[in-house]
């Protein structure tokens, strides 16, 4: 079946823009997780839904990140005022539910170059 | 909180020679834990996870990784190594209290030579 995209592949955008970065996860899985992959930091989370709610948003690295998810399937992930910081890979997740036990897919990643 | 600790930010082995990737766990509870392969721009690949079931655990492509909460460590092994093997390996956790949102460790660069 269809594993988890993410467009567009590459987005290259000027420092102060507004990026939106999209995911689509595996159908019939209600949890969803963000996470951004970077040279000096390494992979790290930043935001996951249970359906379309996001319970904890402490790790979003600043108050220009924003992400939503809709009908409990497609999610967007909001940099607003884009810094030279914000470069990474920015990868999207999904499993079944949330549980320890679940795996998590993983899509093929948007990389982001803020010039 | 949950953690993981990679010992060796790069390994280089012969192929056809073994394989030992370190990884140590921190938590206070008994951890899900997993080894993720990343080839290059490619997308991450679970090769196996761990969670409280038999502590021997076998993944994809001869992969395998012994639990042992004596050790607080999870090791991926692997008896012989193959080119298509190089990648880079990421020892994960998930986090009881974001979601079990996946925590990384730094990472392996796994090199193969022939």
């Amino acid at each position: 079946g269809a594993g988890v995209s993410q467009s567009p592949s590459n987005k290259v955008t000027e420092k102060g823009k507004d990026v939106e970065l999209r995911c689509d996860p595996i159908s019939g899985h209600t949890a969803l997780y963000w996470y951004r992959q970077s040279l000096g930091q390494g992979l790290e989370f930043l935001i996951y839904f249970q359906g379309n709610s996001a319970p904890d948003k402490s790790g979003l690295p600043s108050d220009r990140f924003s992400a939503e998810r809709t009908g409990g399937s497609v999610s967007t992930l909001t940099i607003q005022r884009t810094q030279q910081e914000d470069s990474a890979v920015y990868l999207c997740a999904s499993s079944l539910a949330t549980s320890g036990t679940d795996t998590q897919y993983f899509g093929p990643g948007t990389r982001l170059t803020v010039l | 909180a949950q953690s993981v600790t990679q010992l060796d930010s790069h390994v280089s082995v012969s192929e056809g020679t073994p394989v030992l990737l370190r990884c140590n766990y921190s938590s206070s509870y008994s951890p899900s834990l997993f080894w993720y392969v990343q080839h290059p721009n490619k997308g991450l690949q679970l090769l196996l996870k761990y969670t409280s079931a038999a502590t021997l655990v076998k993944g994809i492509n001869g992969f395998e990784a012994e639990f042992k909460k004596s050790e607080t460590s999870f090791h991926l092994t692997k008896p012989s190594a193959h080119m298509s093997d190089a990648a880079e390996y990421f020892c994960v956790v998930s986090v009881y209290n974001s979601g079990y949102a996946l925590n990384f460790g730094k990472g392996t660069s796994l090199l193969v030579t022939p």
